[in-house]
């Protein structure tokens, strides 16, 4: 079956402007998270979505925001781009179990990442 | 609150060495532990979790890696290093108590490097 497709791979953006980035799961997945992986900071949670609702945050800026659409496709947006956003931005997708007490046993199925570089 | 420290951001070995990537983790609660690699401009791959099933766990490319609650360490292992092994390997916790504590929190990485 098809991976965790994200798109675009590349692209170059300069400060202040924004961007949005596509993740599409596997199929049957319902969980879409998000990751920035930057040199110095090395990968960080920024939020994941379930049936359309922002289930977990982490700590960014409101700059970075994001939703999930009804066939939980997921977009995520940075707006007043600053140097420091330049990173890889990875999406991973997930069959969310619903009992909490396996919950945290999710296997997460990253994409290929989506590479900004801010200028 | 639950992190993983892996000891070492880069590591050599020789080809047909045994390959030892150290992490320890910390977690007020049962933790569940994975291994991701990730090879140049692609995103991570699983290699292997744990999920108290069982302490020693085996995952794919030869790797496996054991649970030790008394050192806090999840360590992870190959017997023998392929050219091919040659990528950043990661280390993450997440929570098993609550729902909504699915994130997982990973290490800085270490970069296995192979030597021929």
């Amino acid at each position: 079956k098809a991976g965790v497709t994200q798109t675009p791979r590349y692209l170059i953006k300069t400060r202040g402007q924004q961007v949005t980035l596509s993740c599409s799961p596997i199929s049957g997945h319902r969980s879409v998270s998000w990751y920035q992986q930057t040199p110095g900071q090395g990968l960080q949670f920024l939020f994941e979505y379930f049936s359309e609702t922002q289930r977990n945050k982490g700590n960014f800026p409101g700059r970075f925001s994001g939703r999930q659409f009804s066939n939980s496709r997921s977009e995520m947006n940075v707006s007043t781009l600053e140097l420091g956003d330049s990173a890889l931005y990875l999406c991973a997708s997930s069959f969310r179990f619903t009992d909490s007490r396996i919950s945290g046993a999710n296997v997460l199925t990253f994409g290929a990442g989506s590479r900004l570089t801010v200028l | 609150a639950q992190s993983v420290t892996q000891l070492g951001s880069h590591v050599s070995v020789s080809e047909g060495a045994l390959v030892l990537l150290r992490c320890n983790y910390s977690s007020s609660v049962p933790p569940y532990l994975f291994w991701y690699v990730q090879y140049p401009n692609q995103g991570l791959q699983l290699l292997l979790k744990y999920t108290s099933a069982a302490t020693l766990v085996k995952g794919i490319n030869g790797f496996e890696a054991e649970f030790k609650k008394s050192e806090t360490s999840f360590h992870l292992t190959k017997p023998s290093a392929h050219m091919s092994d040659a990528a950043e390997y990661f280390c993450a916790v997440s929570g098993s108590s609550n729902f909504g504590n699915e994130k997982l929190t990973f290490g800085t990485g270490t970069r296995l490097t192979i030597i021929p």
